[in-house]
């Protein structure tokens, strides 16, 4: 069953502004994954946090991870307008391989 | 490098017709998996396999049949097609190590009247 649940389902914000997507799951895990969808195409791996840590930074994005409420935070800063996309997470599943994917987060950026 | 191909891009079928959607990764991935992707219900797990010769259900499996002969494919057989089954199907590999990132194709479109 879908592990990972993305809050808001959507998101509208203008250019410049912070876009932060929720993720809650149910069971414990070893790592997390988010991921991107532009419209038409498929996934793309944007960042993995693991177990032991709490924060991770990747450009823009900023990971936050709290294993004792299960759940995930991805920050977006000064968004763009080609940030639009959807985001979805992921945790691991089947020791670690084909994950299971939450229902995403629709990000949109107006210039 | 291509990464992951999936063919046909779109796909029409009629209802209790087969067909075969096509998965090649060129990265010399172990595993490989199918999603189906639906409006609100994201990405649910087909079957997925952690090596040639090795497959196993996800959370949807019903319908749908794999075979992995080699590394580099891994089709994904409709036997009877449904019009449940209208969908956008990915396909992706991973690489061997534990946390490896998941790596997909565009997809395929199926529609089932």
């Amino acid at each position: 069953s879908q592990q990972g649940e993305e809050d808001p389902q959507a998101l509208s914000i203008q250019e410049g502004e912070n876009a932060t997507m929720n993720c809650s799951y149910k069971t414990s895990i070893n790592n997390l994954q988010w991921y991107r969808q532009n419209s038409g195409r498929g996934l793309v791996h944007l960042i993995l946090i693991r177990s032991n840590e709490r924060e991770k930074h990747s450009g823009r994005l900023r990971v936050t991870l709290d294993t004792s409420k299960k759940s995930s935070s991805l920050l977006i800063t000064a968004s763009r307008a080609a940030d639009t996309a959807s985001y979805f997470c992921a945790t691991d599943a089947n020791s670690g391989y084909a994950l299971n994917f939450g229902k995403g987060t629709s990000l949109l950026v107006t210039p | 490098n291509a990464g992951v191909t999936q063919t046909p891009k779109f796909q029409v079928l009629k209802t209790g017709q087969s067909m075969t959607l096509q998965c090649a990764q060129d990265m010399n991935h172990e595993y490989m998996s199918w999603y189906r992707q639906d409006p609100g219900m994201g990405l649910r797990l087909i079957h997925y396999s952690v090596g040639a010769g090795i497959t196993d259900q996800g959370e949807v499996p019903n319908g749908y049949n794999v075979s992995r002969s080699t590394t580099e494919d891994f089709p994904l057989r409709l036997l009877s097609a449904a019009p449940s089954q209208t969908s956008v199907y990915f396909c992706a590999s991973q690489g061997a190590s534990y946390n490896s990132p998941l790596h997909f194709g565009n997809g395929t479109r199926l529609t089932v009247t």
